[in-house]
């Protein structure tokens, strides 16, 4: 595709359950990102993939949060027993491979929403 | 560690008035940096970037330039529009052992009034 896509776009649940996010970057891009912005916030960095693996996990606030991505694409954000305080925005970026002063490129992001 | 400072918002201008977000960075390499934009209800998209130092990077009349010495990226425009409200991010990205990694700022409301 031309851009970066993230399913859902909108999410509700109620408190307890888990959730899946997925985001599928540009064609290409090796290293994937993600972000959380919760309602008038800046962005809370998650986690880092270069490739398969995740060299950087420090930002996931939890035990309750996962990632993973296979072949080196689609990537799935795993929140389980939602939390209120996990309503936000969870954005998914991309960027090429090994390259100095790439962008990201962002998606739309899923907006959830934990009842 | 790594760390994008930006000027707290929200800044509120007139239609036409000069803009300034101050941005300023902590880095242990030689990063890029970048402004990102967001539109109400939009996800963020680049705005400028740029790679070196004095670098300018410029588009849609918004301009900032790579200060080495002073580590910062100031975002300037010289006549703001309507159309420019939205959340400003200053952003920088270093090569690191695995790759690529980015630090946004917090990010910069600015609501312009017609």
């Amino acid at each position: 595709g031309a851009g970066v896509s993230q399913s859902p776009s909108n999410k509700v649940t109620e408190k307890g359950k888990d959730v899946e996010l997925r985001c599928d970057p540009i064609s290409g891009h090796t290293a994937l990102y993600w972000y959380r912005q919760s309602l008038g916030q800046g962005l809370e960095f998650l986690i880092y993939f270069q490739g398969n693996s995740a060299p950087d996990k420090s930002g996931l606030p939890s035990d309750r949060f996962s990632a993973e991505r296979t072949g080196g694409s689609v990537s799935t954000l795993t929140i389980q027993r939602t939390q209120q305080e996990d309503s936000a925005v969870y954005l998914c970026a991309s960027s090429a491979p090994l390259a100095w002063s790439y962008e990201q490129y962002f998606g739309p992001g899923t907006r959830l929403t934990v009842t | 560690g790594d760390s994008v400072t930006q000027m707290e918002g929200p800044v509120t201008l007139s239609e036409e008035a000069f803009l300034t977000i101050n941005c300023t960075y902590t880095a242990t390499g030689y990063p890029s940096l970048f402004w990102y934009v967001q539109y109400p209800g939009e996800g963020l998209q680049l705005l400028l970037k740029a790679t070196k130092a004095d670098d300018k990077g410029s588009n849609k009349g918004f301009e900032a330039t790579y200060r080495k010495e002073t580590t910062s990226f100031h975002l300037e425009k010289g006549s703001v529009q309507v159309s420019d409200s939205a959340v400003y991010f200053c952003a920088l990205s270093l090569r690191d052992n695995y790759g690529q990694n980015f630090v946004f700022g917090p990010g910069t409301r600015l609501s312009v009034l017609p």
